[in-house]
């Protein structure tokens, strides 16, 4: 069974348009995050979610919305996308928001045309 | 200030020997947790090793040790016997309970090549 699953894994849109891309993790962990990793590999958090409560904010444009229905699920909605958004989004989970490990998704490759 | 610097882009390294990836990092925490991820090419991220800023032992992992130098804000990842299979990029991060709200700080990232 996959820990930390997200869809799709990959999306080719244009620029403009709205999507969201869908997080789900079945380990019981009670945070959630949202990372984007830009094409030089730097990786940066955006938004963390302990018990479906936003707990981080990094400076992200408003055109993303993280939302959480349940402490299972984390999902990141992106408005009016621009090209500078083509990254990979990674969705990961730990038990706790303070040391634990946190446990990765496979990542969601957006292109933004 | 980066909090964490690892300092080699690129590293090569013989099958069967081993090798040792260079972490440091910066933080006023006295709590933290220090972890090494492995992101191969087909681009998933890997946990691969965990140390607590507290334990008073270096992390094992199978053919994974951290080697963990509190006094040197050092974390560096040791690969031993070395597989084709270990070729990939690797990060190190730091998670920071107190000053930073649990965030995870990634540094750049060393890209590993073992050769055959």
């Amino acid at each position: 069974d996959t820990a930390v699953s997200q869809t799709p894994k990959y999306l080719v849109t244009q620029m403009g348009n709205d999507k969201s891309i869908k997080c789900e993790q079945n380990l019981g962990h009670d945070t959630m995050y949202w990372y984007k990793q830009d094409s030089k590999k730097f990786l940066k958090i955006m938004f963390s979610y302990n018990n479906k409560e936003l707990i981080i904010n990094e400076t992200v444009p408003n055109r993303f919305s993280p939302k959480s229905p349940d402490k299972a699920h984390l999902n990141l909605h992106i408005n009016s996308l621009e090209l500078g958004d083509s990254a990979v989004y990674f969705c990961a989970s730990s038990q706790d928001e303070a040391t634990d490990t946190q446990y990765f998704g496979p990542g969601t490759r957006l292109t933004v045309l | 200030a980066q909090k964490i610097t690892q300092t080699q882009p690129g590293m090569f390294v013989q099958e069967k020997e081993a090798v040792t990836l260079d972490c440091t990092y910066d933080t006023s925490d006295p709590s933290y947790g220090l972890f090494w991820y492995k992101q191969p090419s087909s681009g998933e991220m890997i946990f691969l090793i965990y140390q607590g800023s507290y334990d008073q032992q270096n992390a094992t992992e199978g053919r994974y040790s951290l080697n963990f130098q509190k006094a040197r804000k050092s974390a560096n990842l040791v690969i031993s016997a070395s597989q084709l299979g270990d070729s990939a990029m690797y990060f190190c991060a730091m998670r920071e309970p107190n000053t930073n709200a649990g965030k995870s700080t990634f540094g750049d990232g060393t890209t590993l090549t073992v050769k055959p």
